[in-house]
């Protein structure tokens, strides 16, 4: 199995501040073909399910802000908050669907300082 | 507008067994694998299975192999998963959710329904 670990997790920013989220796999989610990371981020807010925020890693998900970023490539991936909002208090996790079980990170969860 | 319903959670004793159905509205649901996947209280998400368009293919997580069984009725627009010998380490809410056809995202999620595996 493929193991995602996210680094630190939990993290305190400051309003308009960026907020970094690292998520490292145990192997590569680098498909040569189609040259894609089989890589999602997700962010969840208290009583809700999670939000897809980001898709082949670095993919926006249709209605989700610009201050959300997703990089990296292999085993070492990243999410950023270029200018933390009060509504991005929330758990954000990575997850992997290169292979089967599909895997999650812990989670980080990201708080106003 | 997509929507997803999960059911049939509730208070099962360890050993015994459960079936949650999740109905699906709001898009073409044959063209979608369908998944679920659990959140313990407070912890984290742990993927536990996985059904293709026709529900030929099937895929879970080790831990859930031989008790879990993933389904779907098309013609009723919904998924199921039966859960037979569960175990208390598996009160969760339980989130079906769709899978977005580009290799294994999930776009959509419903509420979620919580099993509570006690005596």
């Amino acid at each position: 199995d493929i193991v995602m670990t996210q680094s630190p997790d939990s993290l305190a920013v400051s309003l308009g501040e960026r907020a970094t989220i690292n998520c490292k796999s145990s192997q590569s989610v680098l498909y040569s073909s189609p040259n894609k990371n089989f890589l999602a981020w997700y962010q969840q807010k208290p009583g809700q399910p999670p939000k897809l925020l980001i898709y082949w890693a670095s993919i926006r998900e249709s209605g989700v802000p610009d201050r959300f970023s997703g990089g990296g490539s292999g085993t070492d991936f990243t999410l950023t908050i270029s200018s933390l909002q009060a509504e991005d208090v929330a758990v954000y996790y990575c997850q992997q669907y290169y292979s089967f079980p599909r895997t999650f990170g812990q989670g980080t969860k990201l708080e106003i300082k | 507008e997509v929507h997803l319903v999960e059911s049939g959670g509730g208070l099962v004793q360890p050993g015994g067994s459960l079936r949650l159905s999740c109905a699906a509205s709001g898009f073409t649901f044959t063209d979608y694998w369908m998944g679920w996947v659990r959140q313990p209280p407070g912890k984290g998400l742990e993927w536990v299975a996985l059904i293709s368009k026709d529900g030929s293919e099937k895929y879970y997580v080790d831990s859930v192999k031989g008790r879990f069984t993933v389904s779907r009725d098309n013609a009723q627009n919904s998924l199921f998963l039966q859960m037979n010998s569960l175990r208390v380490e598996e009160t969760a809410v339980y989130f079906c959710a769709r899978d977005e056809d580009r290799g294994g995202d999930y776009g959509y999620w419903g509420q979620g329904t919580l099993v509570t595996v006690s005596s």
